[in-house]
């Protein structure tokens, strides 16, 4: 696509729900990123890929935090048994290998 | 492990008077650094990036950024502001010898006056 979409823009789940986040990277990019970034700090890395290798979790805050991209393009992020420290806005990027990072719009989550 | 610290969290500037936006990192390796920006409502725009040669690099919109290794500095100018630049400005670091993730400051929020 001609830039990096996420979707939802905005999601309210209560606290214990399950939420999934999807992030749909520039066609041409290897590499997608997953920051997470809470409210008044700048983002934190959570993970990334190349293609559909999944290289570093180290970001991951706890095991309830999971990422896909099993073909290689569209990602998703997944919180099981959301908490009220998950809120935060999760942003995605894409890039070539090594290249500029390329940001979506975020998605905005809040756990009530 | 890397920082990066940008000490102002607000700069208020009146419109059409220079500014400059302060970043420090804690790399003693060689790094890549970044400005990006986030417009209200946006996401994260890449305003300028370093990754080698000359030590002042241009940016979009008017803005340039002096690398300093001494100093470990990567701070943003621009010599005149205009209402449209009101934005939140990020300063990051990565590594060129592991995945290139972004290491973050906590960003400083650009007010223009009238």
């Amino acid at each position: 696509g001609a830039g990096v979409s996420q979707s939802p823009r905005y999601k309210v789940t209560k606290r214990g729900q399950d939420v999934t986040l999807r992030c749909d990277p520039i066609s041409s990019h290897a590499t997608l990123y997953w920051y997470q970034q809470a409210l008044g700090q700048g983002p934190e890395f959570l993970t990334y890929f190349n293609y559909e290798a999944q290289p570093d979790k180290s970001g991951l805050p706890s095991d309830r935090f999971s990422a896909e991209r099993p073909e290689g393009s569209i990602s998703t992020l997944t919180i099981q048994r959301t908490e009220q420290r998950d809120s935060a806005m999760y942003r995605c990027a894409s890039s070539t290998t090594g290249g500029t990072q390329y940001f979506g719009p975020g998605t905005r989550l809040t756990v009530l | 492990a890397q920082s990066v610290t940008q000490l102002d969290s607000q700069v208020p500037v009146f419109e059409e008077a220079p500014v400059e936006l302060r970043c420090n990192y804690s790399s003693s390796v060689s790094v890549y650094l970044f400005w990006y920006v986030q417009y209200p409502n946006q996401g994260l725009q890449l305003l300028l990036k370093y990754l080698s040669g000359s030590t002042l690099v241009k940016g979009i919109n008017g803005f340039e950024a002096e690398f300093n290794k001494s100093q470990t500095s990567f701070h943003l100018r621009k010599p005149s502001v205009h209402i449209s630049d009101t934005a939140e400005y990020f300063c990051a670091v990565s590594d060129p010898g592991g995945n290139y993730q972004l290491i973050w400051g906590a960003g400083t929020k650009l007010i223009i006056k009238p």
